[in-house]
């Protein structure tokens, strides 16, 4: 079984929908990152999370570690926010950093 | 302003001749990385650096190495590269171990090697 999955791959929108991206592990982990990665290539980190929930403007990120599962949302999307959202632990199973395969997600005005 | 920075941005060159892309971090980290990513395989870490002078192997270390002679820089160095190591490649700097705290990128460095 893949340690992570990340679902959808792709991802189309209309400006102003609600996003869903979701992560599922399969490893014990302290803390799941999401990061964005802008067309142009630059990695931003968006949140770290261990619990509960985040929220930073109009991204909100959920964690359950007793389910393995983690959601980023994006309220009211903008074409901005057309990216590539990977989510990614250390897994203290292993002592190894696992990167999800990304989201591409395109957002049309 | 809190900046990773890498150089070169792109980078075309040929087998065998040696390069080196620099990173540089402005926020006295004690934690950087270096990361490749390829169409279908995402990132994936060559190596990594705890403080000065300490260096480990991440997941796909074969071809590179790297320095920390410095706390703010952490060179990575292609002796003789080849063409299967044609990536995009990131730096990445943080206060703690890896991906126990934010980590802070660069803004990659995109390598051809023909």
């Amino acid at each position: 079984k893949n340690e992570v999955e990340q679902s959808p791959q792709n991802l189309t929108a209309q400006e102003g929908e609600f996003i869903t991206i979701n992560c599922s592990y399969s490893v014990g982990i302290s803390a799941l990152h999401w990061l964005q990665q802008h067309p142009g290539g630059g990695i931003v980190s968006l949140f770290m999370l261990s619990s509960g929930k985040k929220k930073h403007g109009r991204l909100i990120a959920t964690i359950n570690i007793q389910e393995k599962h983690s959601s980023l949302h994006i309220t009211a999307s903008h074409p901005r926010d057309s990216a590539v959202y990977i989510c990614a632990f250390l897994s203290y199973n292993t002592d190894k950093l696992i990167f999800g395969t990304g989201t591409r997600l395109q957002v049309f005005p | 302003e809190a900046q990773v920075t890498q150089n070169p941005r792109y980078l075309i060159t040929v087998t065998g001749k040696k390069l080196t892309v620099t990173c540089s971090q402005n926020m006295n980290h004690e934690y950087m990385s270096w990361y490749r990513q390829d169409p279908g395989l995402g990132l994936r870490q060559i190596y990594y650096s705890m403080n000065v002078e300490v260096t480990d192997k991440g997941d796909v270390p074969e071809g590179y190495k790297v320095s920390r002679k410095e706390k703010r820089n952490f060179p990575l160095i292609l002796e003789s590269p080849s063409p299967n190591q044609t990536s995009l490649y990131f730096c990445a700097s943080s206060f703690l171990e890896a991906f126990t705290d934010t980590q802070y990128f660069g803004p990659g460095t995109r390598l051809t090697v023909l």
